[in-house]
Parts: structure tokens; sequence; C-alpha cells
């Protein structure tokens, strides 16, 4: 089955204590991206990557890290986590690529489940 | 800025009314425009993208430049629509591959 998987669902950790949160596709997909939601303020884009070893920021980067080194992974790591990052994190991938992608290709993206993090 | 709005957090209609979600954005470029919908203990899941120009589960958008709006409609609303609605834009067309997601609408149909 073609889909996005995030790890751990659940997470309750301690200020200051590294993490990370995998995400894995199996589409082939070249874009993906990470995504935290919170209560009115909807979903921002954390960090995202057109390809493996391309990643960059996006609107809310600060505490976060991650890394390409294959196409199908695409973890978040949360260095030194604080209780402001306390909040449920989507992983996203997009078959569009750099260029626009294949013809016929939009934009689209896929979602995983989600995993909500608590920082005390 | 870049940004999109979304004005309504919480839209109550009932079974069989006309549902309108209102998303309108601010992008210079070109963007794709989309509807992602979350459905209770589901992931999100896209409805629309404008480039389509499709109806799905009844829903339509049209993507109005002049206005710089997207709104989400549908002539008769079920109780299976009730979800989280979010309006999203792509910067892909235009070279960036940001996105950028309104802070959602919760839609309840009641009935």
């Amino acid at each position: 089955e073609a889909q996005v998987t995030q790890n751990p669902r659940y997470l309750i950790t301690v200020t200051g204590k590294k993490l990370t949160v995998t995400c894995s596709q199996n589409m082939n997909h070249e874009y993906m991206s990470w995504y935290r939601q919170d209560p009115g303020l909807g979903l921002r884009q954390i960090y995202y990557s057109m390809n493996v070893e391309v990643t960059d920021k996006g609107d809310v980067p600060e505490g976060y890290k991650v890394s390409r080194k294959e196409k199908r992974n695409f973890p978040l790591i949360l260095e030194s986590p604080s209780p402001n990052q306390t909040s449920l994190y989507f992983c996203a991938s997009s078959p569009a690529g750099w260029g626009g992608g294949l013809a016929g290709e939009t934009g689209e993206l896929f979602f995983g489940e989600g995993s909500r993090l608590t920082v005390l | 800025a870049q940004r999109v709005t979304q004005p309504e957090k919480l839209l109550s209609v009932f079974k069989g009314a006309p549902v309108e979600l209102k998303c309108n954005y601010s992008y210079s470029g070109s963007p794709e425009l989309f509807w992602y919908v979350q459905y209770s203990r589901q992931r999100l899941q896209l409805l629309l993208r404008h480039i389509s120009r499709e109806s799905i589960k009844g829903f339509t958008a049209d993507l109005n430049k002049g206005e710089t709006s997207f709104h989400l409609k549908k002539p008769f609303a079920q109780e299976e629509d009730s979800a989280m609605y979010y309006c999203a834009l792509s910067g892909r067309a235009s070279g960036t591959y940001k996105y950028i997601f309104g802070t959602g609408t919760r839609l309840k149909v009641l009935a």
C-alpha cells in the first residue's frame, strides 16, 4: 500500500532530551516535508526537501533539524526539545519535484498519520 | 506577505443546506491552490486542486485571481461532510516549494 509512515505516533519526553521522529514513504516521491499543527494556527511548514541531500527551511524551522540521505526517508530531529515544541507533527510527500515534476503531476501532498509530541 | 486566510473557525449548517467555506490568499506569483480535508481519526487528504477543475464528493472550488479567493462550495451538505477543511497554496509553479496552509475551518453538518 502506497503511504507515508511516521514513528512514533505518540511521544512524551522531557526538556532537552534529543529525539527523532522518522518519516518514510514508499511512493518514490522526490518532495518531502514536515509540518506542525497547533490550535488556531493551522499547519505550518517546518522544513522541506526537494530531493536527496537538498533541504530548505519552511516558515518555522527554529529548534528543528532534518536530513535527506535517502529518497524514502526524511527524519525530523529535535536536538534539545522545549515545551513550545509540544505539537502534532505531520510528514508529507509529493511526486512533484524541482522544475515542476512530470507532465500532469501537481504539488498534491500525501500525509502521514501524525505524531503527537509532548515536551514536559 | 504570503498568506492563506480562512476567516471562519467553525461553520455549522443543516443537512441539505448549501455550504461555502471561504479562502483568500496573498501570494506574489502563480500559486497552486488546494483544499485538504481531515475527517475524524483519518489523515489529511487532498479534496480539490484548482488546476484540475473537478468536483469531488459534490464540492467545487473556483480560483478567482481578481479577488484572490478559492472558496469551497457544495450545494447540499451531507452529515458525512463534517470535518476539518484546510485551504493551502504551493509556490511550485513560481519555483519555490513552500506550502502555506490556512488555519482551517471546522464544518459541522447538523441532522
